[in-house]
């Protein structure tokens, strides 16, 4: 069964760091696309980064590239999402997601429970 | 970006309604259209990939179609379970963005 576990909340000040961090299991983790999606609070789905685990390939959102740092340990199945300066504006919920093969289109087919961000002085 | 515009944002029905969700890109992206539900305090579930193909274990009263620029959802006919938020997303190209969400309320 293929299962996407996520670090849980975390509660932080502006301007500090954090690492997030998402475990994959039941599957092949270096050989499909893993993705970070975020919401924040009250609103719709935004698609942050993504990375392959198998070369540490890597695409990111424009308006968010510089802000965040993606990364992948495949050895552990481990994905991760990393700020080094937070913002009260990185408050939210961010979800991690394989994207499926081409048999579903790379749309994401599993995702993790959720990591709640909440970043405030 | 690709933009993705879904209407309406918000529609109340009742129990045993069908209901239609649009989604419009703004550049052609194929069928490379995916939708998910989301229900509250939940991550979303992918409902229907490839703008057509029902995802596994979905049922059968979810269908999508389209192709290009202009999508639809349609729920043949609502439960109690399908009252959520849907979004639309493209796997075109990076960034895979998102439609900003259908709110389905019961009436």
């Amino acid at each position: 069964e293929v299962q996407l576990v996520q670090s849980g909340a975390e509660v932080k000040k502006p301007g500090e760091s954090l690492k997030i961090s998402c475990k994959g299991s039941g599957y092949n983790f270096a050989k499909y696309w893993i993705g970070w999606v975020r919401q924040l609070p009250g609103k719709g789905l935004e698609w942050v980064a993504i990375i392959y685990p198998g070369d540490s390939d890597t695409r990111y959102s424009p308006s968010l590239q510089g802000q965040v740092t993606i990364s992948a340990d495949k050895s552990i199945s481990t994905a991760h999402l990393q700020w080094s300066s937070l913002k009260a504006s990185d408050t939210a919920m961010y979800y991690c997601a394989r994207q499926g093969d081409s048999a579903v289109y790379y749309a994401f087919d599993y995702w993790g429970q959720g990591t709640l961000v909440t970043v405030s002085s | 970006d690709i933009q993705m515009t879904q209407s309406p944002s918000s529609l109340s029905a009742s129990e045993g309604d069908r209901v239609t969700i649009t989604c419009r890109a703004s550049q052609s992206i194929s069928n490379k259209l995916n939708w998910y539900q989301q229900k509250p305090g939940k991550a979303p579930k992918l409902l229907i990939y490839a703008a057509s193909s029902l995802q596994s274990g979905v049922p059968s009263r979810f269908s999508g179609s389209g192709s290009r620029t202009d999508f639809t959802l349609t729920i043949g006919s609502l439960q109690p379970e399908d009252f959520a938020t849907y979004y639309c997303q493209q796997s075109y190209n990076t960034p895979q963005t998102f439609g900003q969400g259908t709110k389905l309320e019961i009436k």
